[in-house]
This record gives structure tokens, sequence and C-alpha cells, in this order.
């Protein structure tokens, strides 16, 4: 089926810095979402973006995240700064129509901030 | 209550045999799917269904709007059907999935 790939598969890095998430969504698809999931814990939506611009996102999206898709390359989350709470797995979707559709997912980013 | 209700939270199930999953909705759904996580985390989905019912070889699920739930059965278990199952669903206002808490499954020989 349809493939969503995620790079890099896992990410190390020091509290306070800056992280970037990437995300290559289905090729045809419109809509794109990131969803974070804390190790043993249930799935969590953050945000979802269309035609360049978040178009709903939860109180997990703090001020420190921020999305993007510059010129349809990647579909990028990006944490400045990092803080040790957003250590998880961070997973995108993509999907061809907002409500009526499947979402397909990636394999998620293994995020560890010490 | 929370939006996605799902049970059981754990299932253990020998080799042949046969179970259900089930979520239910604090409101009404538009749509739901279903998803395995395996060992390495990773996402497979299962189904979407927007309404009614639909199978794909040992698996059956079904989604019932307006009675607010939404059902994965499965038939003759396999070792590999080992993993954690969710449901999520969309609700009528967007496009965002929301989660059960997962249905941790371990099929044993």
């Amino acid at each position: 089926g349809p493939k969503v790939l995620q790079i890099p598969s896992h990410q190390i890095i020091d509290m306070g810095q800056m992280v970037t998430l990437n995300c290559d969504p289905v090729s045809n698809h419109l809509y794109f979402y990131w969803y974070k999931q804390i190790l043993g814990q249930q799935m969590e939506f953050l945000v979802n973006f269309y035609n360049g611009k978040v178009m709903e996102k939860s109180k997990l999206f703090k001020d420190q995240f921020s999305v993007e898709r510059p010129d349809g390359s990647y579909f990028t989350l990006k944490i400045q700064p990092t803080a040790l709470e957003d250590s998880a797995v961070y997973f995108c979707a993509s999907s061809l129509d907002s409500t009526q559709d499947t979402q397909y997912f990636g394999p998620g980013t293994r995020l560890l901030v010490l | 209550g929370m939006p996605v209700e799902q049970n059981p939270p754990a299932l253990s199930l020998y080799e042949g045999a046969d179970s259900g999953l089930r979520c239910n909705f604090s409101t009404t759904m538009k749509s739901v799917q279903w998803f395995q996580q395996n060992h390495r985390g990773r996402l497979i989905t299962l189904f979407y269904l927007a309404q009614g019912t639909k199978e794909n070889g040992r698996l059956k699920s079904t989604f019932n709007s307006k009675e607010r739930y939404s059902t994965l059965h499965i038939k003759d278990a396999q070792l590999e059907d080992s993993g954690t199952y969710f449901c999520a669903a969309r609700n009528n206002a967007g496009a965002k999935l929301t989660f059960g808490g997962g249905t941790r499954l371990t099929v044993r020989p």
C-alpha cells in the first residue's frame, strides 16, 4: 500500500537543543499529521497541516513546536528548544482527504532527549 | 469520559482461538481505523470504515456510528497476531484521529 517515510528512525539529543523530524508523505496526499506516542501509552494527536497552514492542533503542540512543508518537500516537525518530556515516538501520517479517507502512518521517529 | 474507550486492555489467546476487541465512543464518530502495532512499534492499518462491516482474511471489523461502537474480530489466532491493537476514530468536526488506549494481544502456542 501507500508508504509514508520518516527520517531519522532514531534521534538522541541534549535537552535545549533543536531537532527536526522529517516526513516524506504519500506523493499525492494533501493532508499531513503528526502524532506522539510516549512509551507504553496511547497515541496522541499533535497537529494537522493543509495547504501550507496548521488546520488544527492539540494542547500537546507547544509553542516550541512548529511544522512546515517548504515547496512540497519533507513535511517537518521542529522542536526548539527540546525538553525531557518531548522524549517519545513521533508518527507522521498523510491522507488524500481530510475526513473521508484513510490516514497512512510512517514508521515513527524515536526521539530521546537527555 | 474518554472519547474512545477500548476493551479489553490486554488479551491472551491460544493459537487457533477466536476473540473480539471493542471500542465505544462517547460521541458520534464519522469513521474508524483499526491498527496493529507490532513489536518494532510499526503501525499497520488493518481497516478503515465509514460504516458497516469489512473482512480481510481472519479479521473482521464492524462500525456502527449510531450505536457508537466498533469491533475487531480475530478468527483462528496465529502467533504473528501478537501485538497492540488500536482503534482510532474521527468525529464530524475535523480530521484528527482520536485513539483508544489499545489492546495488548498475546497469542500463545
